[in-house]
């Protein structure tokens, strides 16, 4: 059984470039939810999406957007990229209806340089 | 909002030695408490979490974190750390309405042979 995927592994950019991040989440998982880890600090939540719409969101601007598919995969769309954008960013999948109390498998996460 | 802090950036131990990894939050509704750990060049695994119950919680390789509701606290602790227990530890808090979770900044636990 696949755990949560993520695409790319790498990614480079330029600023005010726009990027999108794929993320399939594990099988059996109706739940999506993304986080920004910048270097030496902890995972900070951007959003989450359940039923193909964004169900809580983080403290991120309207340059981050998000999308969920029929399948439950989802994208993470930057826009007009800052430097400040460089981070990890990980994918979690749940399979609770968005309910805290499960369980997020998280990816292996999409690394984002923006030069 | 809540938040969390955790006291220690790097732990370093020697092997077979206790530990203890520090983890205070803050917040002014009930919460769900969580310990995820990073071992490198891999995602996020979540190690225990307290829902409700008792304040005492296990993982299946030898951790346990304590609820402290008084004192606002997750500690994690283990009594003998293995080399393979190497690796980044995060707190994570999450209010029992909300679905998302509010990270500290992560404890690098370093075991030493």
């Amino acid at each position: 059984d696949a755990g949560v995927t993520q695409s790319p592994t790498h990614l480079i950019k330029t600023r005010g470039q726009q990027v999108t991040l794929r993320c399939s989440p594990k099988s059996g998982h109706d739940t999506v939810s993304w986080y920004q880890q910048a270097l030496g600090q902890g995972p900070q939540f951007i959003f989450q999406y359940y039923e193909e719409e964004e169900r809580q969101r983080g403290n991120f601007p309207d340059r981050f957007s998000g999308h969920q598919f029929p399948n439950y995969s989802s994208e993470l769309n930057v826009n007009a990229l800052l430097l400040g954008d460089s981070a990890l960013y990980l994918c979690a999948s749940s399979g609770g209806q968005a309910r805290v109390t499960d369980t997020q498998y998280f990816g292996p996460g999409t690394r984002l340089t923006v030069l | 909002a809540q938040s969390v802090t955790q006291l220690d950036s790097q732990v370093p131990v020697f092997e077979e030695a206790p530990v203890e990894l520090r983890c205070n939050y803050s917040s002014s509704v009930s919460v769900y408490l969580f310990w995820y750990v990073q071992y490198p060049n891999q995602g996020l695994q979540l190690l225990l979490k307290y829902l409700s119950g008792s304040t005492l919680v296990e993982s299946i390789n030898g951790f346990e974190a304590e609820f402290n509701k008084s004192q606002t606290s997750f500690h994690l602790r283990k009594p003998s750390v293995h080399i393979s227990d190497t690796a980044e530890y995060f707190c994570a808090v999450s209010d029992q309405g909300g679905n998302k979770l509010v990270f500290g900044a992560g404890t690098i636990l370093r075991v030493k042979s």
